[in-house]
């Protein structure tokens, strides 16, 4: 089955702690997404990508990465000058082109120890 | 700047009950609108979408919604809820050059028994 998978599900980061959020797919989608969901904030944008090798930030990029080595795979870091990381955290990818709708994972939900 | 506006936050209805959950988009251009559905602890699912043609667009399980251009609306509504369409309903919106799709902040659906 095509899809997008995050892992893990469930993370726990403890203060000053770098962690990596995994996001794969095989849809073979050029376009990929992470956004941040809090509770009645919606979806904010932290960082997308058209294509291999190329990213660019988003609306909250502050203390995260990200990198695109491979067209399946879209990690994202969420580093210590993240002060407030407790979130839920989506990937998605689409096609990249104007109107077509974004297919997303299943989510990681971040918390601080 | 786009913007999308969810006037309520959340909607309790009786089961069988009809049920309209608003939406209202700012944009100066041409737009691509969608409705996604988030069901707990899932990533989002796409329920519908408006891309151009007829105004009234229809899902499989019963939603519909109605891309009305002059007072800038994409409302969704659906004649008789069921149990299982508990869940968070996000609006989207893309501009017609642009494949980045800007969420509203959610409406969360009750459905009372």
């Amino acid at each position: 089955d095509g899809g997008i998978t995050q892992s893990p599900k469930y993370l726990f980061r403890k203060e000053g702690q770098n962690v990596t959020l995994s996001c794969e797919q095989n849809l073979n989608h050029d376009a990929m997404y992470w956004y941040r969901q809090d509770p009645g904030q919606g979806l904010r944008l932290i960082y997308y990508s058209q294509i291999v090798n190329d990213f660019q930030k988003g609306d909250i990029a502050e203390g995260y990465s990200v990198s695109r080595e491979k067209k399946e795979s879209f990690p994202l870091t969420v580093t210590s000058a993240q002060k407030n990381p407790t979130a839920f955290y989506l990937c998605a990818s689409s096609w990249g082109q104007a109107g077509q709708p974004q297919h997303f994972g299943d989510g990681t939900r971040l918390s601080i120890l | 700047a786009q913007s999308v506006t969810q006037l309520d936050s959340q909607v309790p209805v009786f089961e069988e009950a009809p049920v309209e959950l608003r939406c209202n988009y700012s944009s100066s251009v041409s737009v691509y609108l969608f409705w996604y559905v988030q069901y707990p602890n899932q990533g989002l699912q796409l329920l519908l979408k408006y891309l151009s043609g007829s105004t009234l667009v229809e899902s499989i399980n019963g939603f519909e919604a109605e891309f009305n251009k002059s007072q800038t609306s994409f409302h969704l509504r659906k004649p008789s809820v069921h149990i299982s369409d508990t869940a968070e309903y996000f609006c989207a919106v893309t501009q017609n050059r642009d494949d980045k799709i800007i969420f509203g902040k959610g409406t969360r659906l009750h459905i009372l028994p």
